[in-house]
């Protein structure tokens, strides 16, 4: 069964300082990845993918992430945070060839001035 | 449009009434999505249109739930008989993926629609 895993349901950080938001996959087949954020009333936008080729994507809003094959994760990092970074990032996985998106459950980021 | 829009915003029903629910995805998008969002909860999938494939409709809860996607563009959403459990925000996207040889193409969300089952 293809699934996605966010382990911390909330990350507290502090402006300026970097930021970690994990995600682990499971899935049969070739992945590609994605990162999504929801902004308080407001719907899921895109942040960046994983489809095949370099390692490290780098996205939208400063946010980059890197796919780890043989630990078969895409955390999502940016070097220096931002208050207005505070929201909700879902990950989601794709198996080639297949069109359904699994997502994870979600992990809210605090950024503290 | 630019987006993709979904009405109404806000739904209040009572317990056992039937609610529709509307999407209409970014023109040209043959790929199109529910999902419900529960409070506090991920993204569950709810049903999946593809062209003029038949949909998967494996992550609908129940047969009170329903879908349709008429002409390959405009989806409606279905919930017969609703009850409190079905109290969420329910989420609709479109992509413009093919299925075979397909690459990640991201999906694209509408604002969603906030129903409350009183």
């Amino acid at each position: 069964a293809q699934s996605v895993a966010q382990p911390e349901d909330q990350v507290n950080v502090a402006e300026g300082n970097p930021l970690t938001v994990k995600c682990t996959y499971s899935v049969s087949g070739n992945p590609y990845l994605f990162w999504y954020v929801q902004y308080p009333n407001r719907g899921l936008q895109f942040l960046l993918k994983y489809i095949t080729g370099d390692n490290l994507v780098k996205g939208s809003y400063g946010f980059e992430a890197e796919f780890n094959k043989s630990q078969t994760s895409f955390h999502l990092k940016k070097p220096s945070a931002l208050v207005s970074d505070s929201a909700l990032y879902f990950c989601a996985v794709r198996v080639h060839n297949f069109n359904k998106f699994y997502f994870g459950s979600g992990t809210k980021l605090n950024v503290k001035p | 449009g630019a987006g993709v829009s979904q009405s109404p915003s806000n739904k209040v029903t009572e317990k056992g009434k039937d609610v529709e629910l509307r999407c209409d995805p970014i023109s040209g998008h043959t790929a199109l999505y529910w999902y419900r969002q529960s409070l506090g909860q991920g993204l569950e999938f709810l049903i999946y249109f593809q062209g003029n494939s038949a949909p998967d409709k494996s992550g609908l809860p129940s047969d009170r739930f329903s879908a349709e996607r008429t002409g390959g563009s405009v989806s409606t959403l279905t919930i017969q008989r609703t009850q409190q459990e079905d109290s969420a925000v329910y989420l609709c996207a479109s992509s413009s993926s093919q299925l075979a040889g397909s690459r990640g193409d991201e999906q694209f969300f509408g604002p969603g629609t906030r129903l409350t089952v009183l």
